[in-house]
């Protein structure tokens, strides 16, 4: 069974330039996460969704960040403009619908400069 | 809201030794719980989830878990630490009964000492 893919691997941008972030889940999977990891933190959720809806944004910076989910596969997460304090690992996730463990990809290592 | 707290920055076992890693948790219903790691430079692995049933439940590379209802806890546990298990381990939980967010500990970073 393939695992939760992830591109870029790295990616380096200066200040007040865009980027985005692309997953591709596990097959068969409902529910899609997007989180933040700062260096020396835990994983902190940016975005949920449940197939193409949205279940969670509370704590996305929506001003700055925006995701989709489209057709219920796929996720880009975008970032406009990139502040010095988006430096983090982005990971995506997904489960079977919301009610089990999560599988993460490998994350996005993203450093603005 | 959930909350989980992992009050140990970091752990240091001599090889050999057991290992207990510490977690407890708040929410406001009944939990799923979850334990990962994570190697450098890699993305959360999936250790072990406690749903129902027993409270001592068993999880990867020889890891096991204990759910402790009255002291909201999860200690992460190993009889027998390895160099190879030195990392960074993450409790996470979810509330059955409310949103399926999963809310993680800030972690706690495991050195096994050869």
């Amino acid at each position: 069974e393939a695992g939760v893919a992830q591109s870029p691997r790295y990616k380096i941008i200066e200040k007040r330039q865009s980027v985005a972030f692309w997953c591709n889940p596990i097959s068969g999977h409902a529910t899609l996460y997007w989180y933040q990891q700062i260096l020396g933190q835990g994983p902190k959720l940016l975005i949920q969704f449940q197939n193409n809806g949205v279940v969670d944004d509370s704590q996305l910076p929506k001003d700055r960040f925006s995701a989709e989910r489209l057709k219920g596969v796929d996720s880009t997460l975008k970032i406009q403009p990139a502040k010095l304090e988006d430096s983090a690992v982005y990971l995506c996730a997904s489960s079977w619908q919301g009610r089990t463990e999560a599988f993460f990809g490998q994350g996005t290592r993203l450093t603005v400069v | 809201a959930q909350s989980v707290a992992q009050p140990e920055d970091q752990v240091n076992v001599a090889e050999g030794n057991p290992l207990t890693v510490k977690c407890t948790y708040s929410v406001s219903g009944n939990p799923y719980l979850f334990w990962y790691v994570q190697y450098p430079n890699r993305g959360l692995q999936f250790l072990l989830k406690y749903i129902t049933g027993d409270n001592l439940v068993k999880g990867s590379y020889g890891f096991e878990a204990e759910f402790n209802k009255s002291q909201t806890s999860f200690h992460l546990k190993k009889p027998s630490a390895l160099v190879s298990d030195s990392a960074l381990y993450f409790c996470a939980v979810r509330d059955m009964n409310r949103d399926d967010k999963i809310i993680f500990g800030k972690g706690t970073r495991l050195h096994i000492l050869p």
